[in-house]
């Protein structure tokens, strides 16, 4: 089985400033990949970024990037030099590289971000 | 441009009525699957289809049911209506095979039952 935690249900930052959203898992494949997801207020998900257990170096999606760290089961999402557009839900999801391939999301995290 | 669309984004339905939910995307994706989200809960699978009429339960389906008769097409169920349904409903759909296939959502259905 495959388990997301995100133990932040809110943060509140200032314009500009870096954020770091937390995210640890749990699983027993000893493949899989991690994804993050941004919800806005108006519904949509919108993909952000993705890593594979596998890669070496953390993703990168330009203002996005993955910390991975592999042995501490955690792979947050740090957000630089946020924008007051960055304010929505965030999450975190996890699932098997092969096969169907379904994703197991976490609670999620909302962002604020004040001018 | 990918497209994955609900036939529905808000709807009112009573206790014990058949509900019927409509996903359709346009990118010939393999995958497709329905969500619920709910505060707190964050997104739960509810069923997953990998083809053409087949079907995987996901981590809640009682009280639901799908079917996929065409590619593009996954179809919700709720056979009877329940008040512990309202929730909102997300229909995603991605491409199999590789890795880091994202998959791309619907913009929701948002469900009340009175």
């Amino acid at each position: 089985a495959q388990k997301i935690t995100q133990t932040q249900p809110g943060m509140f930052v200032q314009e500009k400033e870096a954020v770091t959203l937390d995210c640890t898992y749990d699983t027993s494949d000893p493949s899989y990949g991690l994804f993050w997801y941004k919800q806005p207020s108006s519904g949509e998900m919108i993909f952000l970024i993705y890593q594979g257990s596998y890669d070496q170096q953390n993703a990168t999606e330009g203002r996005y990037s993955l910390n991975f760290q592999k042995a501490r089961k955690s792979a947050n999402l740090v957000i630089s030099a946020s924008q007051l557009g960055d304010s929505a839900m965030y999450f975190c999801a996890i699932g098997r590289i092969q096969g169907a391939q379904k994703l197991v999301f976490g609670q999620g995290t909302r962002l604020t971000i004040n001018p | 441009d990918v497209k994955v669309t609900q036939s529905s984004r808000y709807l009112v339905k009573r206790t014990g009525e058949k509900v019927f939910l409509e996903c359709v995307q346009d990118m010939d994706h393999e995958n497709m699957f329905w969500y619920r989200q709910d505060p707190g809960l964050g997104l739960r699978l509810i069923y997953f289809s990998y083809d053409v009429k087949m079907k995987e339960k996901g981590d809640i389906p009682e009280g639901y049911s799908v079917s996929r008769e065409k590619k593009e097409r996954f179809s919700l169920i709720l056979e009877s209506a329940s008040t512990n349904q309202t929730s909102m409903y997300l229909c995603a759909s991605s491409l199999a095979g590789g890795d880091g296939n994202e998959q791309f959502f619907g913009p929701g259905t948002r469900l009340t039952v009175l």
